[in-house]
């Protein structure tokens, strides 16, 4: 079974461009998260979509970010434009959706660095 | 809000020592407990969970940790490390009623051979 895959691996882009970034979840899990680490910072939580919905956005820094995930399958996640402060890596992860979510386990991509020079 | 902290952002130790990763966290309701680890380029793994019963939870490659709800605490043991062990070492917590992950700033471990 392929695991979370997320695209590219690195990115170095100059402030105020756009970059996207994509994450292909395991086949047949509706959560797909977005986490972030900021160097020498701890990972945290930037969304979390159901399916083709965003459950909980509570993560995002401000409206430069903007993530999406039609059809319910991968997810873009695009910054624009990008700032100094959004270089880190950007984790996509993927769960099965449970009744009660109570047994959720979540499985990481491998991350994309970017870099905003 | 809940938090996690690590205590330990370095740690160094020779194979065959045993290892212990301090975890605590903040958060007064019914937790489920992770460590992940994420090996020299490579994506992060999950080495174990905890979501109630027994405390202690025995992972992957001879982990354990052991959640103690009084002390907010869910530490990770390994009696013998190895060489292979060299990674960085992250604990999390969710929320029972949850979805997001609460992560750890990470713990960096390297294993002298």
């Amino acid at each position: 079974e392929a695991g979370v895959t997320q695209f590219p691996s690195h990115s170095v882009i100059e402030k105020g461009q756009t970059v996207t970034l994509r994450c292909d979840p395991i086949s047949g899990h509706d959560n797909l998260y977005w986490y972030r680490r900021v160097m020498g910072k701890e990972i945290k939580f930037l969304l979390h979509f159901v399916k083709e919905s965003k459950q909980d956005e509570s993560g995002m820094p401000n409206n430069r970010f903007l993530a999406e995930r039609t059809g319910g399958t991968y997810s873009t996640l695009k910054v624009q434009p990008a700032e100094l402060e959004d270089s880190g890596v950007y984790f996509c992860a993927s769960s099965q959706d449970f009744p009660s979510g109570r047994w959720e386990t979540q499985y990481f991509g491998p991350g994309t660095r970017l870099l905003v020079l | 809000a809940q938090s996690v902290s690590q205590h330990n952002h370095h740690v160094i130790l020779s194979e065959a020592a045993s290892l212990e990763l301090g975890c605590n966290y903040s958060y007064g309701g019914t937790v489920n407990l992770f460590w992940y680890v994420q090996y020299p380029g490579q994506h992060l793994q999950l080495l174990l969970k905890y979501f109630s019963g027994d405390p202690l939870v025995k992972g992957i490659k001879g982990f354990e940790a052991e959640f103690i709800k009084s002390k907010f605490s869910f530490n990770l043991r390994k009696p013998s490390v190895q060489w292979s062990d060299t990674a960085e070492y992250f604990c999390a917590l969710r929320k029972a009623a949850g979805n997001k992950l609460t992560f750890g700033g990470g713990t960096r471990v390297l294993v002298k051979p």
